[in-house]
């Protein structure tokens, strides 16, 4: 089993649909938790950030974390054709590396 | 504030040759991490360094190296490469020494044929 486990999709919207992305983990001492999106051709881009569990809003993006389900998310409201793209999760422990998900690839059409 | 820089974009290199890719991080930033990307095997960490020390070491062959200079910037070299080494070479660079707040520059596509 791996650390992290994302759905690759794709999974396609429609233009104004809710996403929601997931990632389930297996190593319960990881505290944080990114989410990171990556469009075709470029480097990933930091998109929020959190320590252990709860919610964080910022703007169209909601993430939250449930440690005792093992499980994170991140929601993005009112989706646009400018949100296609890979989302990647990542969780991390102490000083030790960050653990990335595979990605799920997002397609929003118009 | 300019973003973490890599050069080339883009190489393609003949089978046994070598190759040295480039990342300066983000100005003040003093760790600098480097991942491999590929569509089987996703991220996979390469190497960390914090201060021109190397911090952590992800599950490669000796075959990959890197150092960082006193300015930060940092240096992976590939040698003897081989098919498998075609990735996406990404070097991502953090204001703390915690690691968890990391930004990307745009990676180095590196094509071995």
């Amino acid at each position: 089993q791996k650390e992290v486990e994302q759905d690759p999709g794709p999974l396609s919207v429609p233009e104004g649909a809710i996403v929601s992305l997931n990632c389930t983990y297996s190593n319960s001492a990881f505290q944080y938790f990114m989410w990171y999106r990556q469009y075709s051709r470029k480097g990933p881009e930091l998109l929020m950030y959190t320590y252990s569990s709860g919610n964080k809003e910022d703007g169209r993006f909601t993430a939250q974390v449930d440690k005792s389900s093992k499980y994170i998310s991140l929601f993005i409201r009112d989706s646009q054709p400018s949100d296609s793209a890979t989302y990647l999760c990542a969780m991390k422990r102490g000083s030790y590396i960050p653990t990335f998900g595979r990605g799920t690839s997002l397609i929003v059409h118009p | 504030k300019a973003g973490v820089t890599q050069t080339p974009r883009y190489l393609i290199k003949t089978r046994g040759q070598q190759v040295t890719l480039s990342c300066s991080p983000i100005s003040g930033h003093r760790s600098v991490s480097w991942y491999q990307q590929t569509p089987g095997q996703g991220l996979q960490f390469l190497f960390e360094y914090f201060s021109e020390t190397q911090r952590n070491k992800g599950n490669f062959p000796g075959r990959f190296s890197g150092r960082q200079f006193s300015n930060s910037r940092s240096e992976m070299n590939v040698s003897t490469l081989e098919l498998g080494d075609s990735a996406l070479y990404l070097c991502a660079s953090s204001p703390r020494d915690s690691v968890y707040e990391q930004y990307f520059g745009p990676g180095t596509r590196l094509t071995v044929t």
